[in-house]
């Protein structure tokens, strides 16, 4: 299985302060195709997660330009550039370059 | 709006058996397959399978794998997972959701996901 990891666990981050993730898979994520088949999602207290991103770097419908995607083969970022009260949650990115679908363990946000 | 609506938080003897449901509404359901994960307490999001939206195809994660079993209904648009011989740490919120990618073995991504079933797991 393909095992990936995130950085920091938590982060407080002031309002309208930038916020970064790290997330390292065990192994690349380039697929044949030519996709890197990696996501973000964001988990608010009480919900079920939300999608962010997708392959890596792009947008999901709705989700706000101060959040972006970057990287490539083992190690990503998710970056969100002035954090809002509303952003405060549990970060997860997830691979599905192959089976089984995996996540990595979380990065909780919270406000300072 | 494109929902997924999970039934009702479930508590099981440990050997029992639960059925969680997922309806599909907004969507034509055939269209997506649906997978299945679960969330212990505190813990992270784990995928459990996927089952075609149209077809009687299912993929298990190998820890899964004899234990749950994945079906959807199309004259119901709706998905269940069915898991066999709880233990006591199966306990856990149990989701479904609509998987965008249209593929059978890679690239699969989420959205939307139900709101979650509660299965608890005690003597």
């Amino acid at each position: 299985d393909i095992v990936m990891t995130q950085t920091p666990l938590s982060l407080s981050v002031s309002p309208g302060q930038p916020a970064s993730i790290s997330c390292r898979s065990s192994q690349s994520l380039l697929h044949s195709d030519g996709k890197t088949y990696l996501y973000w999602y964001l988990q608010k207290s009480g919900q079920s997660p939300q999608l962010l991103i997708y392959e890596v770097s792009k947008r999901f419908s709705g989700v706000p330009d101060r959040f972006s995607g970057s990287g490539s083969g083992t190690d990503f970022t998710l970056k969100i550039s002035r954090v809002e009260a509303e952003d405060v949650g549990v970060y997860y990115c997830m691979q599905s370059k192959q089976l089984p679908v995996t996540f990595a363990g979380g990065t909780k946000v919270e406000i300072k | 709006q494109i929902q997924l609506e999970q039934s009702g938080t479930e508590v099981k003897k440990p050997g029992a058996s639960v059925t969680v449901s997922c309806k599909a509404s907004g969507y034509t359901f055939t269209n997506y397959a649906i997978s299945w994960f679960r969330q212990a307490p505190g813990q992270g999001l784990e995928w459990m399978g996927w089952a075609s939206g149209y077809s009687s195809h299912t993929n298990y994660a190998q820890k899964f794998r004899g234990r749950v079993t994945l079906t959807t209904d199309v004259s119901t648009d709706t998905a269940y997972m069915e898991l066999r011989s709880l233990r006591f740490d199966d306990t856990a919120v149990y989701y479904c959701a609509r998987d965008l990618s249209g593929s059978y073995y890679f690239g699969f991504w989420f959205d939307p996901w139900g709101q979650g079933t509660l299965v608890t797991v005690s003597s």
